[in-house]
This record gives structure tokens, sequence and C-alpha cells, in this order.
């Protein structure tokens, strides 16, 4: 049972396209997490939200708690942006699991 | 330096063999976490902890078993490794005092049993 659903798994757009990526979720969450995995396997943290809208530079995340379902964009979108983006919860229980990545490729 | 250190970086062993896998921090932070990872699967919570004395399970921690020797170190370990565990191990910390509870990975150990 996957308690987090990320769509589309691939993404490929031309740079400059605007991107959005979603996340659904099962009841009982507390916090979504954001996270970046480049290339290389490094794994960064971009946002963690509980309501509303965080944006940083060109990435926003926005979440709807009462349909269960975030989005992260990006604007502007460029060759470097090229990752998997993850999207992870906090559900009762105190669990945390992860959606299986949306890995973006951006087009020069 | 890194604020998230684990070592080693690279392991190959033997199907039976006893693996500890370290995590240091020099972050200041409270709670610590060891995840796999398995292509098509994702990221998976092994076990957690909020402090030096709380040590928790997570979704898959059959096989593993932890040991939080002071607040800036969580060590996993494997008692008897298995070919199905090999994969590649993140540890990662936050502060719970932090509004955010942003969590700062470590660089991935990446462990084949053979």
């Amino acid at each position: 049972k996957n308690e987090v659903e990320q769509s589309p798994q691939n993404l490929t757009a031309q740079e400059g396209e605007f991107i959005t990526i979603n996340c659904s979720y099962s009841v009982g969450i507390s916090a979504l997490h954001w996270l970046q995995q480049h290339p290389g396997g490094g794994i960064v943290s971009l946002f963690m939200l509980s309501s509303g809208k965080k944006k940083h530079g060109r990435l926003i995340a926005t979440i709807n708690i009462q349909e269960k379902h975030s989005s992260l964009h990006i604007t502007a979108s460029h060759p470097r942006d090229s990752a998997v983006y993850i999207c992870a919860g906090w559900f009762t229980g105190n669990q945390f699991y992860f959606g299986t990545g949306t890995s973006l490729t951006v087009i020069p | 330096d890194a604020d998230v250190t684990q070592t080693p970086r690279n392991r190959i062993t033997k199907t039976g063999k006893r693996i500890m896998l370290e995590c240091s921090q020099t972050k200041g932070h409270d709670r610590m976490y060891w995840y796999r990872q398995d292509p098509g699967l994702g990221l998976r919570l092994i076990y957690y902890s909020f402090d030096v004395k709380d040590i928790n399970k997570g979704e898959i921690s059959d096989g593993y078993s932890v040991s939080r020797q002071a607040q800036a170190k969580f060590s996993l370990s494997l008692e008897s490794a298995i070919p199905n565990q090999t994969a590649l191990y993140f540890c990662a910390t936050s502060d719970s005092a932090g509004r955010t509870d942003t969590q700062y990975f470590g660089p991935g150990t990446r462990l084949t049993v053979l």
C-alpha cells in the first residue's frame, strides 16, 4: 500500500517551460516534504509545508489539505533543474512515507 | 566539512556477515533517521530517533538494528546481511526546535551483499 502517490513518473521539458509535479496522499498527514535528488545521488530538502504555499526562487510548493494534494512548480525551467523530485510525509503513527519520485529532464 | 557524514561510502560484503553503517552530524540536531533506497521502490524509513533515549521502528526495520551512541551519532547494523539488503542507505537529521523540521541528508552508503 503506497500512502504517497506522485505523477508523472517521468517528465521531459524544454528549457524555459513551466513544470508541475503532483503528489497525492492518504489521510493522517501532519506535514509534507518535497525533496530533490541530484543525478549524483545527493538529496536536498526543498520544502516542508502543512498548509498554503511556499516559494523559494523559481520553486513554488502548494498544498490543499482538504483535497490531500500538493504540487511542486518550477518556473522558467533550466537544465540544472534536471533531477528526481520526491514528496514525502509524516503520517499518523509517526511513520514517514515517500513517493517513488518524478524524474525530470530539462532539455536546452 | 559536510554536516552529515556517512561511513563507509561503499561496501561490498558477503551473505551472513555483520555490517555496521555509521552516521555522524555536526548540526546539533536531536532527530536522526536511517533510510534505504531501492530502484523502483523509492526511499523507505528503517529506523528513527527523536533523541538519544528514543528509538523507533520505521516501515522496514526487520533485519536491521540501530544504536544512538550520542546526539551526534546514529549507527545502523545488519546482523546477518542478505542479498536483498543490497541498496543505497541514507542517514538524515532534523531539528525538532526548528519551525520547518527540514531533513538534512548524508551522502549515502552503497551496500552490496553478495
